[in-house]
């Protein structure tokens, strides 16, 4: 069974620049959550859909970032302008439901510089 | 407000020892609680989740975990570690309503040999 997949690995931009994310969920999951790691602040939820629609996007740090579920098997994730705090990296994970165990991508590892 | 607190940043054992990897967290109705694994750049893997019934839950990986409501901890344990078990470690916390999920700050373990 194919896991959670995110694209790019690995992204170096400059500030400034438009930044987008993109997740594919594992087929069947109703639920689609993003997440942003840092060392300073952890593991922090930005927004998760269900079934295709925005539940919670109060971890969503400001304006310049917006996420979308066009459909069941994709989602991005996007910064513009992008800054270099925004430096992180970004996990997407999705569930069978809202309240069942959540399934990690491996990340995009984001660096503004 | 819900929270999660892992008291220990960094901890070393010997392999074959035995781990016990502490977790408190703080909600107000009954708790889903789930431990994941992170290895070096890669996503988190459910270890084991809590949501009712026996106390004493097995999981992934010869890992089990206890759930003990009137401490509000969920410590995860390992008769003896192996050095593969080197990574981090993180707690989390979720409701049975929503999808929302909080993290811990995450434990380190490093294996001796």
């Amino acid at each position: 069974d194919a896991g959670v997949i995110q694209s790019p690995r690995h992204e170096v931009t400059e500030m400034g620049q438009e930044v987008t994310l993109r997740c594919k969920p594992i087929s069947g999951h109703n639920s689609l959550f993003w997440y942003r790691q840092t060392m300073m602040r952890g593991l922090e939820l930005l927004i998760y859909f269900n079934n295709n629609v925005p539940i919670d996007d109060s971890g969503m740090p400001e304006d310049r970032f917006s996420a979308k579920m066009p459909n069941a098997s994709f989602s991005t994730l996007k910064i513009q302008p992008s800054e270099p705090r925004d430096s992180a990296v970004y996990f997407c994970a999705s569930s069978f439901k809202e309240n069942q165990p959540q399934h990690f991508g491996d990340g995009t590892r984001l660096s503004i510089l | 407000a819900q929270s999660v607190t892992q008291p220990d940043i960094h901890i070393t054992v010997s392999e074959g020892a035995s781990l016990e990897l502490r977790c408190n967290y703080s909600y107000g109705a009954t708790p889903y609680l789930f431990w994941y694994v992170q290895s070096p750049g890669q996503g988190l893997q459910l270890l084991l989740k809590y949501f009712s019934g026996d106390t004493l839950v097995q999981g992934i990986k010869g890992f089990e975990a206890e759930f003990k409501r009137s401490q509000s901890s969920f410590n995860l344990r390992k008769p003896s570690v192996h050095w593969s078990d080197a990574a981090e470690y993180f707690c989390a916390v979720g409701s049975g309503n929503t999808g929302k999920l909080i993290f811990g700050q995450g434990t380190t373990l490093q294996v001796k040999p």
